[in-house]
Order: C-alpha cells, then sequence, then structure tokens
C-alpha cells in the first residue's frame, strides 16, 4: 500500500506554545489530505480537509484559526496546532488517498501532550 | 444521527473463534466501503475494501447490505494476534471525505 509519513511522531509542548506537525505522502501524490484527532479510547474525529493550492474545509466546531493547515505541495500537509493548551493533548493523525485511487493511508500518527 | 454506527464492543472470544461485527450507514449516497484495523495506539491500517458481492482475503469475509445499509466483517478461526479494534469506514460518491464507525473492540483469548 501507499506510505504516509508524520513527524514528529511525539511532541511534548508547554501550555501557550504552537506545534507544527508535517504530513507526507512518500510515494504517491495527494491533492487532499485529511487530519483526524483521536483521544483515548475514542474514534478517530475528522478535523479538517487539508486541499492542494487552496483553503482547508474545516468540520464543525473545529477552529481554524488555532488548528491552521497548509498544504503547500502535492506531498506535504502541515498542521499547527496554536496556543496549545492541555486539553489539546491527542493523538493526531493525517491520511490521504491516491490522487485518483478509493483507499485512504494513514501516516503514524503524532501524540502531542502540552503540559 | 451518526454517519457511521458501531457496536464498541468490547467482543471477547476464545481462539480459533469466528465472530462477526456489523456496521450501519445512514447515508444512501455511501458509496465505497471499508474495514480497517487499528492497535492500541497505532493508526489505522486498512485490512480490506468491501464490495457489493462480497468478498473474502482468507479468514476475513466482508459483505455490503445495501438495502439495510450495513457492512459486516467476519472473522474465522481467530488468532491471538486479532486482537485489534476494528473500524469500519464508508465515503460517499464522488467525495473523498472518510466517515469512520467508533470501533470495535475484539479481544481474543488463549
Amino acid at each position: 500500500g501507499a506510505v504516509v509519513s508524520q513527524h514528529p511522531s511525539w511532541v511534548i509542548c508547554k501550555s501557550g506554545t504552537s506545534v507544527k506537525i508535517e504530513c507526507r505522502s512518500l510515494d504517491f501524490q495527494a491533492t487532499t489530505m485529511f487530519w483526524y484527532r483521536q483521544f483515548p479510547k475514542q474514534s478517530l474525529m475528522l478535523m479538517a480537509t487539508s486541499n492542494e493550492g487552496s483553503k482547508a474545509t474545516y468540520e464543525q466546531g473545529v477552529e481554524k484559526d488555532k488548528f491552521l493547515i497548509n498544504h503547500a505541495s502535492l506531498t506535504l500537509s502541515t498542521l499547527t496546532v496554536t496556543s496549545a493548551h492541555p486539553e489539546d493533548s491527542s493523538f493526531y493523525i493525517c491520511s490521504a488517498p491516491p490522487t485518483g485511487g478509493n483507499e485512504q493511508y494513514f501516516g503514524p500518527g503524532t501524540r502531542l501532550t502540552v503540559t | 444521527r451518526k454517519e457511521v454506527e458501531q457496536d464498541p464492543g468490547p467482543f471477547n472470544v476464545p481462539e480459533g473463534a469466528t465472530v462477526a461485527f456489523n456496521c450501519t450507514y445512514s447515508n444512501s449516497a455511501s458509496q465505497s466501503f471499508f474495514w480497517y484495523r487499528q492497535d492500541c495506539r497505532k493508526e489505522p491500517k486498512l485490512l480490506m475494501s468491501v464490495y457489493s458481492s462480497g468478498n473474502e482475503d482468507g479468514r476475513f469475509t466482508a459483505q455490503l447490505n445495501r438495502a439495510s445499509q450495513y457492512i459486516s466483517l467476519l472473522i474465522r478461526d481467530s488468532k491471538l494476534s486479532d486482537s485489534a479494534t476494528y473500524l469500519c469506514a464508508v465515503r460517499r460518491n464522488g467525495f473523498n471525505k472518510f466517515y469512520f464507525g467508533s470501533g470495535t473492540k475484539l479481544n481474543v483469548k488463549p
């Protein structure tokens, strides 16, 4: 299957700081990528759809000014958690369907802990 | 109403058992269906796509019932290594966005 990477795999930051998470499709191009958040023992929650060359589309209840998304190229999307708070601590996962493909492939996830 | 609903379980079964999970979806425009497996603290991994005619991959069989709007996953001869959370996902025709169920946890015991 296609390969999606994320960086970093885990990060600890202090409350009030910003954290950037990268999502890369390694062997295919993706005009669209998705960002999910998963709290312990809960399901994946779609946060936003990242669109190459245009603005991201956010799901209801997700603050676009807090979770900044940039889809700079066909292989890279970034999620920046601004002014992070302890309640933002979660597992953030990106996914991408190869352009024209039917399936989605997930990155390994980034575990964020805000102290 | 949630787009996709699953029984959260857990399903506790002995090795060798056959276990089945169901997943219902609310939007009849859903076009593509998938089962993913997620291990603890890991990302979901695609287990199999679900085709209209049903499909089988080794011990795993997936079926789709469009009339009743549900998909199922059957695991035969359960192994300890099958212990995980199984997520169903649906995609509407013409959209890239996937909707995931909350996942069903499976514990296979020796």
